[in-house]
């Protein structure tokens, strides 16, 4: 499974638009990347999932440059109810690799009024 | 639809207690993990099923044990608590042809 680099904490203020980037310099042919995100006392919540170029959804976008070995979760015009830790997992769908997933520290967002 | 549940929600032992996390899912998923979270850490996982009748090893399964009992149900089972397994447990279920992960609400243990 491809080793994965994010922020440890990052800040932003409501109304704001928020990229998170994550390094995976070893992804391989067949790795998906993955996000999720955790409120206090929750577990984790999947946001999105793409392969390359762009991914949206109703919550997120996701840009994923040609060569793959980074990747950006972009939160538009945040409010107070985003602050939460966002994991990106990088890995084969889990069909051919028995669905293992490793959750790395996460970046720590904190929103603010 | 409950999706994961897990009980207990809440658990103090005794170092060298035993005692069983249950956990059990009704979204037809094929696999199911067990995670665990210390303060301030991001999750590791301690075992997973892939599919019914099969379990392997995750990072941290020292000290764990794990029954896939059926398609619902997998439980984790720590036979000789310690206090470095103070933490929370959440279990986790998946579709087996994406990754999307459904936890439960975790399980908050302390070994004194």
């Amino acid at each position: 499974l491809a080793k994965t680099t994010q922020p440890i904490s990052m800040d932003s203020y409501e109304g704001q638009e928020v990229n998170i980037t994550c390094s995976h310099n070893n992804i391989a042919t067949n790795d998906y990347i993955t996000w999720y995100q955790q409120f206090p006392s929750q577990g984790p919540r999947f946001i999105i999932q793409g392969y390359k170029t762009k991914v949206t959804n109703e919550v997120a976008s996701l840009f994923i440059p040609a060569d793959r070995k980074s990747s950006t979760l972009s939160l538009p015009r945040v409010s107070l109810s985003d602050t939460a830790v966002y994991y990106c997992l990088v890995g084969d769908i889990p069909y051919n690799q028995g669905g293992k997933l490793i959750f790395g520290q996460g970046t720590e967002l904190s929103v603010k009024p | 639809n409950a999706g994961v549940t897990q009980t207990p929600k809440f658990q103090v032992l005794k170092t060298g207690q035993s005692m069983t996390l249950q956990c059990a899912q009704d979204m037809n998923h094929n696999s199911m993990y067990w995670y665990r979270q210390d303060p301030g850490m991001g999750l590791r996982l301690i075992y997973y099923s892939a599919s019914e009748g099969t379990t392997d090893k995750g990072e941290v399964p020292n000290g764990y044990n794990v029954s896939r009992l059926n398609k619902r149900e997998f439980s984790l089972r720590l036979e000789s608590a310690a206090p470095s397994q103070t933490s929370v447990y959440f279990c986790a279920s998946m579709v087996s042809s994406y990754n999307e992960q459904f936890f439960g609400p975790g399980t908050r243990l302390t070994v004194l």
